[in-house]
């Protein structure tokens, strides 16, 4: 078992550029889940799917930000128009249920 | 919406001593408690959970739950320079176990 594995490791993108983060869940697990995480405001919940279905994307900045998860092995969180501000580490975690998260490394995007 | 705090935002032992995390929360229906560790560049992994009040242990590694007081504690037996890393907190409601809230985490030294 690998884990949850996050695509690439670390994204440098200039200002107005796309981004897309790739997430492989734990296979079998039924709930992914996309936090981003910075200094500042810490690990901040962005979206959910369970059983691929989007259930909640509350977290999410609507505007420029959309997540996907077009079949169980992979979820994939995209960002238009890039801006300073959206760098952090974007981290995916999957679930079985209602169990504890298992995260991966997270994906450190850039934008200079 | 649930509030997650913990203290000290730092923290140095010397090996072997024990170490004692914080973490409050706002919100006193949540009954969902869980601890995770996170090395420096890497994701985070689950320590101890724990659902009613009093104790639970793994290992290591004992949480305190007392719902009353808003507060859950982590007490590290014995550390080790290898538990250096941030400590997170992580608090969410039964029904919706789904959406975790962190607090913005502990970083723990540990001296040899």
């Amino acid at each position: 078992n690998a884990g949850v594995i996050q695509t690439p490791r670390h994204k440098v993108t200039g200002k107005g550029q796309e981004a897309t983060l790739w997430c492989e869940p734990i296979s079998g697990h039924s709930a992914v889940f996309w936090y981003r995480q910075t200094i500042v405001q810490g690990l901040e919940f962005l979206t959910y799917f369970r059983n691929q279905a989007p259930i909640d994307d509350s977290g999410m900045p609507k505007e420029r930000f959309s997540a996907q998860m077009p079949n169980q092995s992979h979820s994939t969180l995209k960002i238009q128009s890039t801006q300073p501000q959206d760098s952090a580490v974007y981290l995916c975690a999957s679930s079985p249920g209602l169990g504890p998260l298992y995260f991966g490394a997270g994906t450190r995007l850039s934008v200079l | 919406q649930q509030k997650v705090q913990q203290s000290p935002e730092s923290l140095t032992v010397s090996e072997g001593a024990m170490a004692s995390l914080n973490c409050t929360f706002s919100d006193g229906t949540s009954d969902n408690f869980r601890w995770y560790r996170q090395h420096s560049g890497k994701g985070l992994e689950m320590l101890v959970s724990i659902f009613s009040d009093g104790e639970k242990e793994e290992g290591r590694f004992t949480a305190h739950l007392n719902r009353a007081s808003l507060h859950v504690s982590l007490h590290i037996r014995e550390p080790q320079p290898s538990d250096s890393a941030v400590y997170l907190c992580a608090v969410s409601l039964d029904t919706n176990a789904y959406k975790v809230i962190f607090g913005k985490g502990t970083h723990l030294h540990v001296l040899p």
